[in-house]
């Protein structure tokens, strides 16, 4: 089974430039997470999208970020246009609608860099 | 937003169990404990969960008090391979909203 995978691994852009980094979920699982480490920092919560709909977007730190997930199946997060301190690495994770308490699966990772 | 209190680091030998302590003494009934690691510079990785019971899968074991207000993660016979930073977390929503925190940093050395 193919697990959470994040596409690009690496990307490096100008301040001011447009990045978009794309989640594709296990397959099945309706829940989808960004979370966020950005300078050394602990990981942060960004939003949650239970298939299509976000539940709960309480993390995005401000207005130059959009996530989609039209259809509920992979999921993108721009950021537009792009800070220095956009910086770091964003995790997308899944996890299943059981209605009880289960895991949540994360992907590697894309590694932002704002130059 | 700090719900759980894990020490920085510890040292563990290669082969030893490895015992992780956690302190959630805010933990309210309905939240779970969850146990999650990074290794390097990967994405976090589950480990194991609970409500108030002990549980085990293969990859560990956790304990849990009976007040729940703190949990033990124990890792039987650690391997280099377990080197990596373990976070502790309560979650109240089932929506996996985590707030990691900063984890405690476990070496196992040879």
């Amino acid at each position: 089974e193919a697990g959470v995978t994040q596409f690009p691994s690496h990307s490096v852009i100008e301040k001011g430039q447009t990045v978009t980094l794309r989640c594709d979920p296990i397959s099945g699982h309706d829940n989808l997470y960004w979370y966020r480490r950005v300078m050394g920092k602990e990981i942060k919560f960004l939003l949650h999208f239970v298939k299509e709909s976000k539940q709960d977007e309480s993390g995005m730190p401000n207005n130059r970020f959009l996530a989609e997930r039209t259809g509920g199946t992979y999921s993108t997060l721009k950021v537009q246009p792009a800070e220095l301190e956009d910086s770091g690495v964003y995790f997308c994770a899944s996890s299943q609608e059981t209605g009880i308490h289960t895991e949540a699966f994360f992907g590697q990772g894309t590694r932002l860099t704002v130059v | 937003d700090a719900k759980t209190t894990q020490p920085t680091s510890m040292d563990c030998a290669e082969g030893r169990a490895a015992n992780l302590p956690c302190n959630h003494s805010t933990i309210s009934g309905n939240e779970y404990v969850y146990w999650y690691r990074q290794i390097h510079s990967q994405g976090p990785q589950y480990i194991i969960h609970g409500l108030k019971n002990n549980e085990t899968n293969e990859m560990a074991s956790l304990i849990i008090t009976e007040d729940r207000k703190s949990s033990t993660l124990i890792l039987p016979h650690a391997t280099l391979r377990d080197t990596a930073v373990y976070y502790c977390i309560v979650d109240l929503y089932n929506f996996n909203k985590f707030y990691f925190g900063s984890g405690t940093k476990l070496n196992v050395k040879p």
